[in-house]
């Protein structure tokens, strides 16, 4: 069954506080990426991940860092999480074909 | 600046009513472009992909268009149900490969109602 997790599904957390996403995929899919969905935008992209370690920042990095030590597993750090880091953050997967990008159900993180 | 313009931004249409979603961008160069339907709260789920210069896909009752040359696409809903209440989201790459960028609209939000 191909899908993407998220875990966890809803936080929040404290500003000044450090905040972990995490994203795991079982399709051994070479690409992953992190973005974050605002009222009124579109997807930004935080950060794409090639492969294990070879990962290469975004349209809006500031703030954020990620790890991808394994293939099907990518984490979205926050060090000191902001307000404005008050979003939903999507995990995504992607094969090299345009058939096989696949999504995960988000996180909605709130910092207080 | 916004490389993917969706219209409109909001639809109510009654259920049983067709409806017509579009999407103009400038991406360059346009791989494939993705439609994805997003319940409230919910993740992205892929309804159709587009490939060809000039492409028309089929996938129950959505149906879609996309016209390279004119750099625009557009979502056909027919017969429309109360579960097809939702934001749809146009996406294009620039790249065939795992290495292309996706840009994305941000979304029609379409609400049926009975």
């Amino acid at each position: 069954d191909m899908k993407v997790t998220q875990m966890p599904r809803y936080l929040i957390k404290r500003m000044g506080e450090n905040v972990l996403l995490e994203c795991g995929q079982d399709m051994s899919h070479e690409t992953m990426y992190w973005y974050r969905q605002d009222p009124g935008l579109g997807l930004q992209l935080i950060y794409i991940s090639y492969d294990v370690d070879s990962n290469s920042e975004g349209d809006i990095p500031k703030g954020y860092r990620v790890s991808r030590k394994k293939r099907e597993h990518f984490s979205l750090i926050l060090d000191s999480a902001k307000t404005n880091q008050t979003s939903v953050y999507f995990c995504a997967s992607r094969d090299r074909g345009p058939e096989r990008l696949f999504f995960g159900h988000g996180t909605k993180l709130s910092v207080l | 600046k916004t490389q993917v313009e969706q219209s409109p931004q909001s639809l109510v249409v009654r259920q049983g009513e067709n409806c017509v979603l579009q999407c103009n961008y400038s991406v360059t160069p346009d791989n494939h472009l993705r439609w994805f339907k997003q319940d409230t709260g919910k993740g992205l789920v892929s309804l159709t992909v587009l490939v060809d210069q000039k492409d028309k896909t089929s996938n129950g009752r959505y149906s879609a268009t996309l016209d390279k040359d004119a750099k625009h696409s557009t979502l056909h809903i027919t017969a429309t149900l109360l579960d097809d209440t939702a934001t749809y989201i146009c996406v294009v790459a620039d790249r065939g490969s795992a290495l292309g960028r996706l840009h994305f609209g941000a979304g029609t939000q379409l609400i049926v109602i009975p």
